[in-house]
């Protein structure tokens, strides 16, 4: 148990739905990250929020939409997604911006039909 | 190639032996951290090693930086069969001269040890 948690843990959902992704950190961490894990690539940094404000992001689709309402909770939003999309979404926090260790949750398994 | 690449793919061993893997990296850093990752699940962080140390000890974990080689490598003595997980690197980069740089992760070692 990291602190980092993160619901739903499996998701199985269509390119026309829309659905939610949260993550929350009882840690007290000001930074938290979303990454995309696919099967034989590098972890791959999506989103950065620091003190609830966005500082990366990494190129990621707009069909694919962050939200930090405080800094314990972090939310993707997720429409129109493609089979592509379907992967491992770690959430993850750490005490500063990058330069500490990241706590990470379960993950959630998305699959796109 | 990738900032941290890890060395090698896949490892398989008997319980009892020694595990070694070995990451590469290009820029210059600010740390580099090594993760387990169990089967579907997230990382969990087992090290954090600074750029100017050499060597550091956690339990059964021994991680050592040759930044002049940009390299890495983590040893696991005595290995159990729940050591059984995949093992990344990740590097914080240094970017232009402060130490807030991102963390880049390598595609990881699977680490397999038979009871």
């Amino acid at each position: 148990e990291t602190g980092v948690t993160q619901t739903p843990r499996h998701l199985v959902m269509g390119m026309t739905n829309k659905k939610s992704l949260k993550c929350e950190q009882h840690l007290g961490h000001n930074a938290m990250y979303w990454y995309k894990q696919s099967a034989k690539k590098p972890l791959e940094l999506m989103f950065v929020y620091n003190f609830k404000e966005q500082t990366e992001n990494n190129s990621v689709p707009s069909r694919f939409s962050p939200e930090c309402p405080n800094s314990s909770h972090l939310f993707l939003h997720l429409h129109t997604l493609q089979p592509e999309d379907s992967a491992l979404y770690l959430c993850a926090s750490s005490q500063e911006y990058f330069s500490y260790e990241q706590y990470f949750g379960p993950g959630t398994r998305l699959t796109v039909t | 190639s990738q900032q941290g690449e890890e060395d090698p793919q896949a490892l398989s061993i008997q319980e009892g032996e020694n595990a070694t893997m070995n990451c590469s990296y290009k820029t210059s850093i600010n740390n580099l951290q090594w993760y387990r990752q169990n089967s579907g699940r997230g990382l969990v962080h087992l090290i954090l090693i600074r750029s100017n140390e050499r060597e550091k000890h956690s339990g059964r974990l021994r991680v050592t930086l040759d930044t002049s080689k940009k390299s890495s490598s983590l040893l696991i003595t005595a290995s159990r069969a729940a050591d059984t997980a995949s093992y990344f690197c990740a590097t914080v980069a240094v970017d232009g001269g402060t130490s807030y740089g991102k963390l880049t992760f390598g595609q990881g070692t699977i680490l397999t040890v038979h009871p």
